[in-house]
């Protein structure tokens, strides 16, 4: 069965500390693996990633994919109160002639001042 | 340009009752995918209309089915409701049937009484 794991459920950290935040993979053909983050309304897209070994970077977060080991993390780097949410990653795999979509459980952060 | 509107934003029924849910997408977008999210299982992922064309379905029952019209709005609708079936129902849409340029919608917010 195809499925999405990640971890830890959840994190609580300062301000200015770095997190890293875990997602491994177990699907058939693989297309992409994406983050998002989700307050108290719905999600926001993070990252795409289609690439070993390519990292993606926007301001202090940043995320790469490892196709061998199947897995990717997100960092966090100088995290701020405002990082606080839920972190959840998908991944799309073709399925039926179609994209298909499984996301993970999540991973709860929360950044105390 | 206006967001992925949903209507209503929250609702209240029955078991054994049928609830239609709606969405508009941003104007221009083709592809609406729709997702339950529950505290225990999570994102998961119902079904996607591209084009008034059902591409794939999520693993759920038969109860659960959707429809996409000319103006690229779409509906949900669960019928014979169960408890189970409280949920919050995300609808997100895409120019493409690509899942990394989703936008997601508030969502409606349903409990089964």
């Amino acid at each position: 069965e195809d499925k999405v794991v990640q971890s830890p459920l959840s994190l609580v950290v300062h301000e200015g500390d770095t997190v890293t935040l875990n997602c491994s993979y177990e699907v058939t053909n693989f297309r992409s693996l994406l983050w998002y983050k989700q307050e108290k309304k719905a999600p926001t897209f993070l990252f795409m990633l289609t690439s070993s070994g390519i990292e993606k970077k926007s301001g202090r977060l940043s995320s790469i994919l490892d196709k061998k080991e199947l897995f990717s993390i997100l960092n966090i780097t100088a995290t701020q109160t405002g990082d606080s949410a839920v972190y959840l990653c998908a991944v799309t795999y073709l399925y039926n002639a179609g994209n298909m979509l499984t996301f993970g459980g999540g991973t709860r952060l929360m950044v105390k001042p | 340009k206006a967001g992925v509107t949903q209507t209503p934003r929250y609702l209240i029924k029955t078991r054994g009752q049928q609830v239609t849910l709606s969405c508009s997408p941003i104007s221009g977008h083709r592809s609406v995918s729709w997702y339950q999210q529950t505290p225990g299982q999570g994102l998961q992922f119902l079904f996607e209309y591209f084009s008034e064309t059902q591409r794939n379905k999520g693993n759920f029952p038969g109860r659960f089915s959707g429809r996409q019209f000319s103006n690229s709005r779409s509906e949900m609708n669960v019928s014979t409701l169960e408890l189970g079936d409280s949920a919050l129902y995300l609808c997100a849409s895409s120019p493409r049937s690509s899942y990394n340029e989703q936008f997601f919608g508030p969502g409606t917010r349903l409990t089964v009484l």
